[in-house]
């Protein structure tokens, strides 16, 4: 168990609806990184959190969106669903975000499935 | 921009064989280079790190040396077991900067038969 939270587990949906992923990091964690985990595209980041402020971006659609909240827990937001969304996403933390070799603790996805 | 190539798998391997994944990398400067393993049905774990030339990381019999000459960062296991079967990520993280994103190979999926 890496202490980093993922809910739902899993989300079936339709095309064109919305839904929002939660991630609550491990105790001390301060950043936040939201990836996506397809059969095409590999794993690829998405954007990352610090302290309640974004850090970096990556290959985010501008149909998601994320966000940290003051209790350090962080939720993606994905609208106007289309099939190729269906993926695994993966929540990670790390004490302080930055370069180099700190660890970063992924929790355990909620795969969405967009019919 | 950075990236991370590793050997395409399947790999399919008996008990106790000697394991080798290959992974290369580019990056500017000297990035902290990663191996995280997925389980079946689970999320990443950090197997090993590696956060300067020539330090070899190591975990559960799993080793992998940081070659700055050759930009790489192969992970090897001498003795394979049926419970190492999972996917394999070789991944960087840039040295400079402010952001502390992963980026990840394709991964290898190892099946290892009894």
């Amino acid at each position: 168990d890496s202490g980093v939270t993922q809910t739902p587990k899993h989300l079936i949906t339709a095309t064109g609806q919305r839904v929002t992923l939660r991630c609550s990091p491990r105790s001390g964690d301060l950043s936040v990184y939201w990836y996506q985990q397809s059969l095409d595209q590999g794993l690829q980041f998405l954007i990352q959190y610090y302290n309640g402020e974004e850090r970096a971006k990556g290959n985010i659609l501008e149909r998601f969106s994320a966000q940290q909240f003051p209790d350090l827990h962080s939720e993606l937001n994905l609208s106007s669903l289309e099939l190729g969304d269906s993926a695994l996403y993966f929540c990670a933390s790390s004490v302080t975000g930055g370069p180099g070799g700190e660890t970063q603790y992924f929790g355990p996805g909620t795969r969405l499935l967009v019919l | 921009g950075d990236s991370v190539t590793q050997m395409e798998g399947p790999v399919t391997l008996s008990e106790e064989a000697f394991l080798t994944i290959n992974c290369t990398y580019t990056a500017t400067g000297y990035p902290s280079l990663f191996w995280y393993v997925q389980y079946p049905g689970e999320g990443l774990q950090l197997l090993l790190k590696a956060t300067k030339a020539d330090d070899k990381g190591s975990n559960k019999g799993f080793e992998a040396t940081y070659r700055k000459e050759t930009t790489s960062f192969h992970l090897e296991k001498g003795s394979v077991q049926v419970s190492d079967s999972a996917v394999y990520f070789c991944a960087l993280r840039a040295l400079g900067g402010s952001q502390g994103n992963l980026i990840f190979g394709k991964g290898t999926k190892l099946s290892v038969k009894p």
